[in-house]
């Protein structure tokens, strides 16, 4: 069983549709959790940070986090063609100490 | 405010050579971490220096090292190259405030061992 587990995709979803992309990870003691977007030859970027349960909000993206369940998610609202890359979810802080483990990443393509 | 640059943007080594890759961060911010990026394995996490002491190491052999600066510039150091180290190897600076959190990556250094 992969530490962080993500869909690989693509997934792919009409313009303006929400956009939902799910991360499992293994480690029940992880603290904090991120999700990056990376476009193809570029460098990811840091597009939210969450440590506590529930959800986290910032513009059209939204971060839920499920400890119990050790699933985070991540929804993009009124999904955009530019929104089209791939996401990487990330855990740290677990029995392993703060090093971030990555998942492998889902590529979302959002069709105009 | 200057993005986190990286040097050199390319490199090609031999076999054997070492390699040391250098990252400047985003003023203020005082952590630095490391990650390599390959078609296979993804992204990995490398260390993490905070204050010139190294804070988290991930999991690579000894052979990967890294330092940093009272200026927060850090670099990292891979002796012996193996093929296997051809690989994106990325670096970002990062601060936390409070509650909020933030990490911007650095344009990467593109790196060939033949």
């Amino acid at each position: 069983q992969k530490e962080v587990e993500q869909n690989s995709g693509p997934l792919s979803v009409p313009e303006g549709a929400i956009a939902s992309l799910n991360c499992t990870y293994s480690d029940r003691g992880s603290q904090s959790f991120f999700w990056y977007r990376q476009y193809s030859g570029k460098s990811p970027e840091l597009i939210m940070f969450i440590y506590s349960n529930g959800d986290k909000e910032d513009g059209r993206f939204t971060a839920q986090l499920n400890k119990a369940s050790q699933y985070v998610s991540l929804l993009i609202r009124d999904s955009q063609p530019s929104d089209s890359a791939t996401y990487l979810c990330a855990v740290n802080g677990g029995t392993g100490g703060f090093k971030t483990i990555f998942g492998a990443g889902t590529r979302l393509f959002v069709k105009a | 405010k200057a993005g986190v640059t990286q040097t050199p943007r390319y490199l090609i080594k031999t076999r054997g050579q070492q390699v040391t890759l250098s990252c400047s961060p985003i003023s203020g911010h005082r952590s630095v971490s490391w990650y390599q990026q390959t078609p296979g394995q993804g992204l990995q996490f490398l260390f993490e220096y905070f204050s010139e002491t190294q804070r988290n190491k991930g999991n690579f052999p000894g052979r990967f090292s890294g330092r940093q600066f009272s200026n927060s510039r850090s670099e990292m150091n891979v002796s012996t190259l193996e093929l296997g180290d051809s690989a994106l190897y990325l670096c970002a600076s990062s601060r936390s405030a409070g509650l909020s959190y933030e990490q911007y990556f650095g344009p990467g250094t593109r790196l060939t061992v033949t």
